[in-house]
């Protein structure tokens, strides 16, 4: 049972590059979120979708895309990478919303360093 | 809206001793309550989690929590600190009931909890 995967775990990159960030479940869950953990702000919701080629912004979306053509891929695309997006990335997924209090799923996360 | 407040950005116990990590919520709707622990360089993992059912929820671990809805409250305990307890700890909240297309978390700043031998 994989769960839900990220790849890469680690990635170095340089301030105006593309990067893609991947996230795979296995569970068919319907929501997937991305967030970002940074010292100091805790995590913060960068992007969530409630099913495939539904998503929605989150707290923090700015300099980023997702996509979601499959229920069980919910990659994260910085564009253009900067320094401020130097931070752990994670994945993450849900059965689904409407007051279930359902658990969300962490992966084991991203580190992403923008030099 | 939603918040979370942990009151404590770091505790400090030692092993064998009980684990009170405190968690204060606001929420406009019925909340559904979560603490998550995250071991250095890993993801989170799932403690347990409040539901509107028993008020009294136990976890993995040894790891219980009490919703109070007078207080606000869903504070974290365990009787007996043990060396791998040492982690950082996140309160989080979200709506009972959220709207079609609407699921979110609302996360707790976390509480580092280290475990003098």
């Amino acid at each position: 049972d994989a769960g839900i995967t990220q790849s890469p775990r680690y990635k170095i990159t340089e301030t105006g590059r593309q990067v893609t960030l991947m996230c795979h479940q296995t569970w068919s869950h319907s929501y997937m979120f991305w967030y970002r953990q940074d010292l100091g702000h805790g995590l913060r919701l960068i992007y969530y979708s409630a099913a495939a080629d539904i998503t929605d912004k989150g707290e923090v979306p700015d300099g980023y895309v997702v996509s979601r053509s499959k229920t069980e891929n919910f990659p994260l695309t910085l564009e253009s990478a900067t320094r401020s997006q130097t931070s752990v990335y994670f994945c993450a997924s849900s059965l689904g919303g409407r007051g279930t209090g359902n658990t969300i799923y962490f992966g084991e996360g991203s580190w992403l360093t923008v030099v | 809206a939603q918040s979370v407040t942990q009151l404590d950005s770091h505790v400090s116990v030692s092993e064998g001793t009980p684990v009170l990590l405190r968690c204060n919520y606001s929420s406009s709707y019925s909340p559904s309550l979560f603490w998550y622990v995250q071991h250095p360089n890993k993801g989170l993992q799932l403690l347990l989690k409040y539901t509107s059912a028993a008020t009294l929820v136990k976890g993995i671990n040894g790891f219980e929590a009490e919703f109070k809805k007078s207080e606000t409250s869903f504070h974290l305990t365990k009787p007996s600190a043990h060396m791998s307890d040492a982690a950082e700890y996140f309160c989080v909240v979200t709506l009972a009931y959220s709207g079609a297309g609407s699921y979110q978390l609302t996360f707790g700043k976390g509480t580092k909890l280290s475990v003098i031998p």
